[in-house]
């Protein structure tokens, strides 16, 4: 199965856009990208995800590369309840037995 | 609505020892899912339950044994604990359409000793 790979740790101030990226070099045709975070001492909640255009809802964006290699979620204006981990996770034609990495921890501050 | 509840919060074993964690989802949800979590380490996938009557190994199951008791409910089993299963078991579920979200419960925090 093709991997994904993040950043372990990110900054952001409140009330600024935040772009937090993923690098999945190996994606098939089929994996969908999704996202998913954790905030603490809660379990993982999904946020979004695409296959191949870019995408938007209530929570974030997610920007798809052209050639799939890599993506970015955007959060719009960060607040610190959105400090938590994010997860960037391939999944094969959208099956749901989903494989979490270590993801990117985002601080938030003031 | 509750969502997917796991009972119990915390827990504290001795090695050998058994217990059973309890998670339910009341989102007439096909599919059902336990994982753990390690300090420091993404979620790994123990068992999972594709629908009502099936259930399936995941990446590490050595140690557990699951029930999907009915479309509701889905046990997890262990049968004699041991401290390498310390860490926070989360039960999810989805509706086991191509990207349907998975749904998790915040979690029993298990220590065995």
């Amino acid at each position: 199965d093709a991997k994904t790979t993040q950043p372990n740790s990110m900054e952001s101030n409140e009330e600024e856009p935040v772009h937090l990226p993923c690098n999945h070099s190996t994606i098939s045709g089929t994996d969908y990208i999704h996202w998913y975070r954790q905030l603490p001492s809660q379990g993982p909640e999904y946020v979004i995800h695409g296959l191949t255009s870019n995408v938007n809802n209530r929570m974030a964006s997610l920007a798809i590369a052209e050639d799939r290699k890599s993506s970015t979620l955007i959060l719009h204006r960060a607040t610190l309840r959105d400090a938590a981990v994010y997860y960037c996770i391939l999944s094969p034609g959208g099956g749901n037995k989903l494989t979490f990495g270590t993801g990117t921890q985002l601080k938030v501050e003031l | 609505n509750a969502g997917v509840t796991q009972t119990p919060k915390f827990q504290v074993l001795k090695t050998g020892q058994s217990m059973t964690l309890q998670c339910a989802q009341d989102m007439n949800h096909n599919s059902m899912y336990w994982y753990r979590q390690d300090p420091g380490m993404g979620l790994r996938l123990i068992y999972y339950s594709a629908s009502e009557g099936t259930t399936d190994k995941g990446e590490v199951p050595n140690g557990y044994n699951v029930s999907r008791l009915n479309k509701r409910e889905f046990s997890l089993r262990l049968e004699s604990a041991a401290p390498s299963q310390t860490s926070v078991y989360f039960c999810a579920s989805s509706g086991g359409q191509i990207n349907s979200p998975l749904h998790f419960g915040n979690g029993t925090r298990l220590t065995v000793t």
